[in-house]
């Protein structure tokens, strides 16, 4: 079945950094491939997405690129800041059939220091 | 519309007593989910409907558990005879079908804690 594998967390870094946080996934044809956040105290919510290979989604700084070659959707940011501070998850949705669930990965926290 | 909404936010209950959560998600989607969270982890996928139809329910997931979305409107989530592993962030999320599908709006969960 579909699966999601991302780092494991705590991540910790300084503000102005640069940021990597690595997922991996496992699925058959081509799946629609996430990021979504949650805040300290709040619900997660959509960061960003890609539907398709080589497609790159980007919002708030962060960006990602879906690489069909390697199975991957790293998140990336070239200057993360204090506010940045939070769990990441790496998501997709099946292609086959676009009735299909949600799969999340186990989540990477982010702790930003000043 | 203000969002998908639970109810309740926190439920404190003991083990063996029945519980129900509560999901109004945004008004113009057709797809609504339950996940679960535990700490540390991240969202178990429960079930999901599409309009009133449960089209799956994880086979991880007990008999005492079982879901309605009658109308396709709210949907509702009861646990029977509840057990403390039971604990956990129940959340709802809602999306669109078709090309927006895998955006989903979730709720701020019901928090379970069971004694």
């Amino acid at each position: 079945g579909n699966s999601v594998t991302q780092m494991e967390g705590p991540v910790t870094l300084s503000e102005e950094a640069f940021l990597t946080i690595n997922c991996t996934y496992t699925a058959t044809g081509y799946p629609s491939l996430f990021w979504y956040v949650q805040y300290p105290g709040e619900g997660l919510q959509l960061l960003l997405k890609a539907t398709k290979a080589d497609d790159k989604g980007s919002n708030k700084g962060f960006e990602a690129t879906y690489r069909k070659e390697t199975t991957s959707f790293h998140l990336e940011k070239g200057s993360v800041q204090v506010s940045d501070s939070a769990v990441y998850f790496c998501a997709l949705v099946g292609s086959m059939n676009r009735d299909d669930k949600i799969i999340f990965g186990k989540g990477t926290r982010l702790h930003i220091l000043p | 519309d203000t969002g998908v909404s639970q109810d309740p936010r926190h439920k404190i209950t003991k083990r063996g007593q029945n519980v129900t959560f509560r999901c109004d998600p945004i008004s113009e989607h057709n797809r609504l989910y339950w996940y679960r969270q535990t700490l540390g982890q991240g969202p178990e996928f429960l079930t999901y409907f599409q309009n009133e139809a449960q089209l799956e329910k994880s086979r991880l997931l007990s008999d005492r558990f079982s879901a309605e979305r009658p109308k396709g409107s709210f949907s509702t989530l009861e646990i029977q005879r509840t057990e403390q592993g039971d604990s956990a962030m129940y959340l709802c999320a809602s999306s669109f079908r078709g090309s927006k599908a895998g955006e989903l709006f979730f709720g701020e969960g019901s928090r379970l804690t069971v004694l």
